[in-house]
């Protein structure tokens, strides 16, 4: 399967900065990534999807202008919060696909970055 | 859409089985099985492919009914190990995987 990172694993900040989380999969080259949230005691929520080399496509209700998106490499792709809010406190967790076909593809997670916003 | 899984919660004894079911209102053309410890990322379990397909590893194993668009996750013999929650999840169109709610499994010794 394929190894992915998460950096960093767990960040504290003040309501109103800004957050940056890396997504990188560490030996093999991924055209895609996926973002996911995960609030206490519920389901992953997939939040986007990072696209290498292109706009990140978001799904319903997630604001794009929030949650910047950013997959300038095929190892590495990023998820700025941007003005964080304690109601934005959660798991992100990342992705990856192993292969390059619809559903057959495995999806390995990152161990996730736990974000609290005071 | 959201698979949906049942039961939502099971509690068991060292060595007890348990069933835990993935249905969908969509038509499944895959289904993936991931266990997430506490505080941890989802953990690969299985893919099933196709309608018919039974899968296992261990003492847990998985079936995928197409026609009935569900799927069942066994797990015999429990073993305190096989605590978390356990989800299912169908993949939709650009290889989103969604997941359902979960079902929380605890053995006791």
């Amino acid at each position: 399967g394929a190894v992915v990172s998460q950096h960093p694993s767990w960040v504290i900040c003040k309501s109103g900065t800004s957050v940056k989380i890396e997504c990188r999969s560490l030996d093999f080259q991924a055209t895609t990534m996926f973002w996911y949230r995960q609030f206490p005691k519920q389901s992953l929520m997939l939040m986007a999807t990072s696209n290498e080399g292109s706009k990140a496509t978001y799904e319903q209700g997630v604001e794009k202008d929030k949650f910047l998106i950013n997959h300038a490499s095929l190892t590495l792709s990023t998820l700025t919060v941007t003005s964080a809010h304690p109601e934005d406190s959660s798991f992100y967790i990342c992705s990856v696909t192993g292969g390059t076909s619809g559903s057959t593809d495995t999806q390995y997670f990152g161990p996730g970055t736990r974000l609290t916003v005071l | 859409q959201q698979p949906v899984q049942s039961p939502q919660a099971v509690i068991l004894r060292e060595g007890e089985d348990a069933v835990i079911n993935c249905s969908s209102s969509k038509a499944l053309y895959s289904v993936h099985w991931y266990r997430q410890k506490h505080g941890e990322a989802p953990v690969f379990l299985m893919i099933l492919l196709k309608g018919g397909e039974q899968k296992g590893h261990d003492k847990i194993s998985a079936s995928f009914n197409e026609k009935k668009q569900q799927s069942s996750l066994y797990l015999t013999a429990s073993q305190l190990s096989y605590s978390g929650t356990y989800f299912c999840g169908t993949v939709q169109g650009g290889g989103k995987l969604i997941f359902g709610q979960g079902t929380e499994l605890s053995v006791k010794p």
